[in-house]
């Protein structure tokens, strides 16, 4: 159990456009999900937290009108990168918690590479 | 807030040695992880270490916790090939109120004939 799905798994877009990104629990309601970005050959950075039903958490310096996080329902999370550039692209990973706080292990999805031209 | 400080960063072993992977966290924290991740490929969990003292092995690997140091080793025994991949340790935020992970710079682990 506690399988994460992401998708799409890779995808190549044109420098301005918008790409959405899935997240889904498919085995456990997760009431919370976790955005992670990984650049090449460094480590995983938190993007954002976002719970089901309320507005998402944001680490600093990432930009959430430029990361548009929506948690609609415990099984789906989607991240959008709005007017994607070029340094947008990377490895993005999600997680996901069966229950808020801080007691629960993280089930991580497969992630999406996206790669903006 | 809490660093996570993972070394070595690069491991080159030959096939049968012995190796240790030291992690470090500045804050306090009650859970460990460590994951394994290959080229292009997301995170595979390898352990939990909940408490002090904690000890868990899984074929060649074998990791431990000592809260009071703040250290937490991945320990490899008579390396294989397979092993290769980037080994990251991640520590529960935990002064985080939404239990979010604190990962280290990750150690690339190369594992030769």
């Amino acid at each position: 159990g506690a399988v994460v799905s992401q998708h799409p798994s890779w995808v190549i877009c044109k420098s301005g456009t918008s790409v959405k990104i899935e997240c889904r629990s498919l085995d456990f309601q997760a009431t919370t999900m976790f955005w992670y970005r990984q650049f090449p050959k460094q480590s995983l950075m938190l993007m954002a937290t976002s719970n089901e039903g309320s507005k998402a958490t944001y680490e600093q310096g990432v930009e959430k009108d430029k990361f548009l996080i929506n948690h609609a329902s415990l099984t789906l999370s989607t991240l959008t990168v709005t007017s994607a550039h070029p340094e947008d692209s990377s490895f993005y990973i999600c997680s996901a918690s069966r229950v808020p706080g801080r007691r629960e292990t993280q089930y991580f999805g497969p992630g999406t590479r996206l790669l903006v031209l | 807030e809490l660093k996570v400080e993972q070394n070595p960063l690069f491991l080159s072993m030959q096939e049968g040695k012995n190796y240790t992977i030291y992690c470090n966290y500045s804050t306090t924290s009650d859970r460990l992880y460590w994951y394994r991740q290959d080229p292009g490929k997301s995170l595979e969990s390898l352990f939990v270490l909940l408490s002090n003292g904690a000890v868990k092995q899984e074929g060649r690997l074998m990791a431990s916790l000592d809260t009071k140091a703040r250290l937490s080793t991945l320990h490899i025994t008579a390396a294989v090939h397979d092993l290769s991949a980037t080994y990251f340790c991640a520590a529960l935020n935990y002064g985080g109120s939404q239990g979010n992970l604190i990962f280290g710079k990750g150690t690339k682990l190369s594992v030769k004939p």
